[in-house]
């Protein structure tokens, strides 16, 4: 049973556009979640992450987007840039050893 | 800056053969992981460790087994592979509470 589920499976977006990457659990034991960007050939890297306690969190052009109520959260990538074309994965914390769930990904590509 | 080494880029095995993948951190973390990653598939859990010599089940473990015996160092084993493990394995690290999860670059691993 997959914990944390992560939609679109791809986005394709124009230059300067808005990426949209949403993902839900059901979990309510999960504390903290990050999103990793992962490009090709590299390991995921850590990109901005969100306690349950807050609902937005901003970095740049970067917005994690976080609904307690109906176990959302979302990451926003304003004025898309090509450089921003990579695999992003949700994640969410479990209680136990700190282990993280990931998402299936979603692969971001962003046409100039 | 902080690593997460593997120690081979790619690796072709053959059917039947043991392999040992390497994975080596140098940021004193309590808890190191071993993922595959397949297209559409994301990150799957395959075994991880929270202390030199304890190991707990991902959620794909069969035909795997792993080995730590330093702090540092966590071995990911095929005892014999098959080509259905043809993947690209990653290796992360965090501290025990799953803060600063940082992974490696990944080994791509064929087996024919």
């Amino acid at each position: 049973q997959q914990q944390v589920k992560q939609s679109p499976q791809s986005l394709i977006v124009q230059k300067g556009g808005i990426s949209i990457i949403n993902c839900a659990y059901e979990n309510t034991a999960f504390d903290y979640f990050p999103w990793y960007q992962q490009f090709p050939g590299k390991g995921p890297a850590l990109l901005i992450a969100i306690r349950p306690d807050v609902s937005e969190k901003k970095e740049g052009r970067f917005t994690i987007s976080f609904n307690k109520s109906a176990k959302q959260f979302s990451l926003h990538i304003m004025d898309s840039q090509p450089g921003d074309s990579a695999t992003y994965f949700c994640a969410a914390r479990g209680s136990t050893l700190g282990r993280l769930y990931f998402g299936r990904g979603t692969q971001l590509t962003v046409w100039p | 800056d902080v690593k997460v080494t593997q120690s081979s880029r790619y690796l072709v095995k053959r059917t039947g053969e043991k392999v040992f993948l390497e994975c080596v951190q140098d940021m004193d973390h309590e808890n190191m992981f071993w993922y595959r990653q397949d297209p559409g598939l994301g990150l799957r859990l395959i075994y991880f460790s929270y202390d030199v010599k304890m190991k707990e089940k991902g959620d794909i473990p069969e035909g795997y087994s792993v080995s730590r015996e330093k702090k540092e160092r966590f071995s990911l084993i095929l005892e014999s592979a098959s080509t259905n493990q043809t993947s690209m394995y990653l290796c992360a690290s965090s501290l025990l509470q799953g803060f600063g999860y940082t992974f490696g670059s990944g080994t791509r691993l064929t087996v024919v």
